[in-house]
């Protein structure tokens, strides 16, 4: 089960907008709304930022915010700071009822 | 508070077996599915299994399926992930999580985790 592509990194400084890309296939990202996207500081388990493609869980920041266009799912941090610093993954249903997370983007706020 | 713990890691030799379990609290645990993720060292996500909230459906990847089990009882609030004929590409942190999905609703995301329990398959 191969893993949705990722850039490694993504940097920007504080402010600025930046995005995520999460490339997939026909078999996941682009047949379902079903993309989540989740924040990992080092050491600290996943949080939630974004599930069925564009919703935010209660409690997490409308910077965040999320979109697809055919087999590529993105997310997109408004106004980045400090402590967005982190890594981010995607993940998405996959059919026959498996789940596939992306290969992971390191965020570096310059 | 929402909550997940996981225990029963350890080191293990290849071919070994090992069982985590996830307690949770602070919700009623029977109503969610749940799924098991795991990290290894200095590696991305890796979607391992999940569960119904009855118990009656389970998937799995196929990295794992025929060798482990996950399952629960609702009665203790508990997961578990039952590891068996464990090899060294098994090491990493195991993390227990709530998805979204209820009897009642379909979300796809996984909104509480816990800190996880590492495994380290070794000889």
């Amino acid at each position: 089960q191969s893993a949705l592509t990722q850039p490694a990194s993504v940097s920007g400084s504080p402010g600025q907008s930046i995005t995520i890309s999460c490339t997939g296939t026909s078999s996941d990202v682009g047949s379902y709304n079903y993309v989540s996207w989740y924040q990992q500081h080092p050491g600290k388990a996943p949080k939630l930022l974004i599930y069925d493609v564009s919703y935010r869980p209660s409690g997490v920041s409308n910077r965040f915010s999320g979109s697809k266009s055919g087999n590529t799912a993105s997310l997109t941090i408004s106004g980045v700071q400090a402590e967005d610093e982190a890594d981010y993954y995607c993940s998405s249903y996959r059919g026959s009822s498996t789940y596939v997370f992306g290969t992971g983007t390191k965020v570096t706020v310059l | 508070q929402v909550q997940l713990v996981e225990t029963g890691g350890g080191l293990v030799k290849p071919g070994g077996s090992l069982r985590l379990s996830c307690a949770a609290s602070g919700f009623t645990f029977s109503d969610y599915y749940m799924s098991w993720i795991r990290q290894a060292p200095g590696k991305g996500l890796e979607w391992v299994s999940y569960i119904s909230s009855s118990g009656r459906i389970t998937y799995y990847a196929d990295s794992v399926k025929g060798r482990f089990t996950i399952s629960r009882d609702n009665a203790k609030n508990s997961l578990y992930l039952q590891l068996n004929s464990l090899r060294a590409e098994d090491t990493a942190l195991y993390y227990c999580a709530r998805e979204m999905t209820t009897v009642t609703a379909t979300y796809y995301g996984m909104d509480v985790w816990g800190q996880g329990t590492t495994v380290t398959v070794s000889s």
